[in-house]
């Protein structure tokens, strides 16, 4: 069976940081790439990141690009998401969410997601 | 950076059929792929590159995308259908992925 379990989420003040993690299981980590995808409460998805199976290639939306950074560890079955400098309107649930291929940047789509973790940033 | 444009809810009584739109800018060029979202949930895949049911959807989910319109549709709809709908491209000239801002689908 498939997993994704996010983790790390919680209140930060704006201008801190804040690392989430994701941890699977059910497939061979290290054959796809993995996302990054948000959503505030009630309203729509919203892509944050994505990485490709080797770390060789990273993409960012333009709304978090020199604040976050996405990595993973493949021999953890890790993924990660360091985001600093943080704004309120980061406040979001975020979802890590399995490619179905390699490389990030070749029409990616998300067949598996996790529960997603809330990062609520507030003073 | 390319749009994508759903209305926002869609109402259908139960047994009938639903068509959720996705329209965007020569979006028949494109990839579509359509995520199920019901409440506290994370988003489902129900249909991939235009009109490909992943495993475990059933046969009642559908899908079409040509000139500017991708659309999904559902027929003999459930209650159980009732949920967040939301489409997805990769566009490649901003090297970004982009969500629709998805359609709520109520069974009456």
């Amino acid at each position: 069976e498939v997993q994704l379990v996010e983790s790390g989420g919680g209140l930060v003040q704006p201008g801190r940081s804040l690392r989430l993690s994701c941890v699977v299981s059910g497939f061979t980590f290290d054959d796809y790439a993995m996302h990054w995808v948000r959503q505030v409460p009630g309203k729509g998805l919203e892509w944050v990141s994505g990485i490709s199976w080797n770390s060789g290639d990273i993409g960012y939306a333009d709304s978090v690009k020199g604040r976050f950074t996405i990595s993973r560890d493949n021999a953890k079955n890790s993924l990660y998401l360091q985001m600093n400098s943080l704004r309120p309107e980061d406040t979001a649930f975020y979802y890590c969410a399995k490619d179905i291929i390699r490389p990030w940047n070749v029409d990616p789509q998300f067949d598996y997601w996790g529960q997603g973790t809330l990062v609520t940033v507030s003073s | 950076s390319y749009v994508l444009t759903q209305p926002p809810s869609v109402s259908v009584a139960p047994g009938r059929t639903a068509r959720i739109t996705c329209g965007g800018n020569n979006i028949g060029s494109k990839s579509v792929h359509w995520y199920q979202q019901k409440p506290g949930q994370a988003p489902v895949l129900v249909m991939s590159f235009d009109s490909d049911r992943p495993s475990g959807i059933p046969e009642r989910f559908s899908g079409s995308n040509s000139g500017n319109t991708a659309t999904l549709t559902i027929t003999r709809v459930a209650v159980g259908d009732e949920a967040d709908y939301s489409c997805q491209v990769w566009d490649v000239i901003s090297a970004h992925v982009v969500f629709g801002g998805g359609t709520k689908l109520t069974v009456l």
